[in-house]
């Protein structure tokens, strides 16, 4: 596609409730990075993935945060037994290559509301 | 870990004006990558302007341009003749060269007065 798509755009859910937020980052890019942004504050990383492999998972604030991307291209992040806490907007990006000069280009995120 | 501070959590502008954003981070790495990005309410995050920490000249993009300062840890950002698009969030964020997250700062809003 033409750009980093996410789904859904908005979730709400009841606290206790799993959640899969789904990430389609551009054709051909192997890189894919998945950040959260709180209220009024700049995103925070969470997860990276090289192709279908996970090479860093260092952001996740728990156990219950669990991402995938199985064919190395879309990938999904799924919360379980959310709490109010997990309400946020999640961003996913992706990158042609890895390097840190590649630039990673933003989906429109996907906000979530535990209620 | 990367701090990145930006001291401004609004700033405002007239129409066709300049403003310029703060930004300073703290590492202890020589070679790095700065960045701006916005952030409008639609809330993709558009990549602005990118410096390379080992470039002396400062980068410049159409009506956006950076003040790196290395020696002070500062990456400022001015946008010339203020536009109405221009209304966003702006996020300055780093990246060391060894790695492949970025860092973000909290933001600054501008808002851009017709």
């Amino acid at each position: 596609g033409a750009g980093v798509s996410q789904s859904p755009r908005y979730k709400v859910a009841k606290r206790g409730q799993d959640v899969a937020l789904r990430c389609d980052p551009i054709s051909g890019h192997v890189s894919l990075f998945w950040y959260q942004q709180a209220l009024g504050q700049g995103p925070e990383f969470l997860t990276y993935f090289q192709n279908e492999a996970q090479l860093d998972k260092s952001g996740l604030p728990s156990d219950r945060f669990f991402a995938e991307r199985p064919e190395g291209s879309v990938s999904t992040l799924k919360i379980q037994r959310t709490q109010q806490e997990d309400s946020a907007v999640y961003l996913c990006a992706s990158s042609r290559v890895q390097g840190p000069a590649q630039p990673q280009h933003f989906g429109d995120g996907t906000r979530l509301s535990i209620l | 870990a990367q701090t990145v501070t930006q001291s401004q959590p609004e700033m405002s502008v007239q129409e066709a004006e300049t403003v310029t954003l703060s930004c300073t981070y703290d590492t202890s790495e020589s070679d790095y990558y700065l960045f701006w990005y916005k952030q409008p309410p639609s809330r993709q995050m558009i990549l602005v302007i990118r410096q390379e920490a080992y470039k002396q000249q400062n980068a410049t993009e159409n009506r956006f341009s950076v003040n790196f300062q290395k020696a002070a840890k500062s990456f400022s950002l001015k946008i010339s003749d203020s536009q109405l698009g221009d209304a966003a969030m702006y996020f300055c964020a780093y990246r060391s060269a060894g790695d492949y997250k970025l860092s973000f700062g909290a933001g600054t809003t501008v808002t851009v007065r017709a």
